[in-house]
Formats: C-alpha cells, sequence, structure tokens
C-alpha cells in the first residue's frame, strides 16, 4: 500500500521560509512524478508543482521541476532518491501562504489495456496534509 | 493557464437520489498524443486529503464504487452520482492535467435534504 507521510514546521513567522519533506513508502519511488498542492482554510486546491522522476518523452528528463508561474520565484521542489523523499522550499511567507500543503503522486505512466498504451491518470496517492500557519 | 468552472457550488440530494456535477474548461483537455482526456475527479471529505475517483474522464479507479459515473469530452465534463448515500457528502473537484500548471475547478459541495 503506497503511502505518503509528510512531515515539516506548522507555524512561521512572515518573511520565514517554509520547509517540508514527504517520504514514499510502500511501492516503487521512480516512475512517478510528485507534485505539491495547497489548500487555503475553507478554499479551494492549488497546484504549487511537481518534480519529475519518470522517463518518458513525454514528460521529460528524470528531475526536472515545473512551477506554477504565481509562486515560481519563492519555490524549490527538491528530490532524493536514495531516501525516496520529496521536499518543497517556499520563501518569504506571508499571511496568504497560511493553508495545508499536500504532496502527491503523479501516475504518468499508467498502462492502459484497452489502448495498450501509457498515460498519465493524474493525483493518485495524497499524504495526509501538513497545515501551515503564517503569523506574526 | 486553463480555467477550470465547476456548477453547482453546493447542492443537496436526498439519500438514494441522483447527484450531478458539471465542469468546464476554459480549452479543450484533450491530450493530442494519445486522444485521451486529461480531466480527473476528486472526493475530499472533511479533514481528509483528496481521493482520486475518476481519470480519463470516465475511468473510475480501481476500489470507487460504479454509483459514481464520470461523462463528457472536450471541454464539457459531468460527475453523476446515481444513488446517495450517507459516506458520498463530500467535497467534489475537477481537474485538468493535459497542460502546466495543472488547475482545479473551485469544488461542488454534496449535503444530504
Amino acid at each position: 500500500q503506497v503511502q505518503l507521510q509528510q512531515w515539516g514546521a506548522g507555524l512561521l513567522k512572515p518573511s520565514e521560509t517554509l520547509s517540508l519533506t514527504c517520504a514514499v513508502s510502500g511501492g516503487s519511488f521512480r516512475g512517478y512524478n510528485y507534485n505539491w498542492i495547497r489548500q487555503p482554510p475553507g478554499k479551494g486546491l492549488e497546484w504549487i508543482g511537481e518534480v519529475k522522476y519518470s522517463g518518458t518523452w513525454e514528460i521529460g528528463q528524470s528531475g526536472s521541476v515545473d512551477y506554477n508561474p504565481s509562486l515560481k520565484s519563492r519555490v524549490t521542489i527538491s528530490l532524493d532518491s536514495s531516501k525516496k523523499q520529496v521536499s518543497l522550499r517556499l520563501t518569504s511567507l506571508a499571511a496568504a501562504d497560511t493553508a495545508v500543503y499536500y504532496c502527491a503522486r503523479s501516475n504518468v505512466e499508467f498502462y492502459d489495456d484497452l489502448s495498450r498504451s501509457y498515460a498519465s491518470i493524474g493525483l493518485d496517492y495524497w499524504g495526509h496534509g501538513t497545515p501551515v500557519t503564517v503569523s506574526s | 493557464d486553463i480555467v477550470m468552472t465547476q456548477s453547482p457550488d453546493s447542492l443537496a440530494v436526498s439519500l438514494g437520489e441522483r447527484a450531478t456535477i458539471n465542469c468546464k474548461s476554459s480549452q479543450s483537455v484533450l491530450f493530442g498524443s494519445n486522444n485521451k482526456n486529461y480531466l480527473a475527479w476528486y472526493q475530499q471529505k472533511p479533514g481528509q486529503p483528496p481521493k482520486l475517483l475518476i481519470y480519463w474522464a470516465s475511468t473510475r479507479k480501481s476500489g470507487v464504487p460504479d454509483r459514481f459515473t464520470g461523462s463528457g469530452s472536450g471541454a464539457d465534463f459531468t460527475l453523476t452520482i446515481s444513488s446517495l448515500q450517507a459516506e458520498d457528502v463530500a467535497i467534489y473537484y475537477c481537474q485538468q492535467y493535459s497542460s502546466t500548471p495543472p488547475t482545479f475547478g473551485g469544488g461542488t459541495k454534496v449535503e444530504i435534504k
């Protein structure tokens, strides 16, 4: 059973840096991409970014990252394959960054029996979420 | 960015009755290289992370009850719960992942009438 376990500091001050880690267990680490998504209190879901750890031509080189343009200047997502961990770093925090932060796995190489090809199926496993509050 | 618009924002349905949620994208989410709609539906219960229900617009993830049905193509999609059960009370989100950044609809809250 695939599990994503998250941890990191939950109470931070404005201008500080958020650091979260997500450890993957119970399945293969390689062959998937790993995402960070956040959800402000009572609101919807916002994609932060993704690090790729799969190797098809369709999605680029392993280890490459994509970020939400709205956060790109402040975000770093990295991957440690030896530990099966993914990390998020978000700098220059403000109150608007208060949210529950989730890591989630993208299954981008799911085999479709019907078409006998591989395709992405979206975010198939999620971490439990880490509440982060930014307040002075 | 592709904008995902869900309707209604909330709906109340009697137990055993049908619930229908709509999702429109600002452009087609058909992925060119494999002709699949890169549209997923997630269910989020209070205090829990979202759970993937449906991918490719209409394929149920293994273990998802068959009362959940996804339909649509291109830019218009629907999630139908054929016979609402108490455990289906949740917020439902659609998501496109055909282009970066992947984007979510605003969510539809489903309650019991």
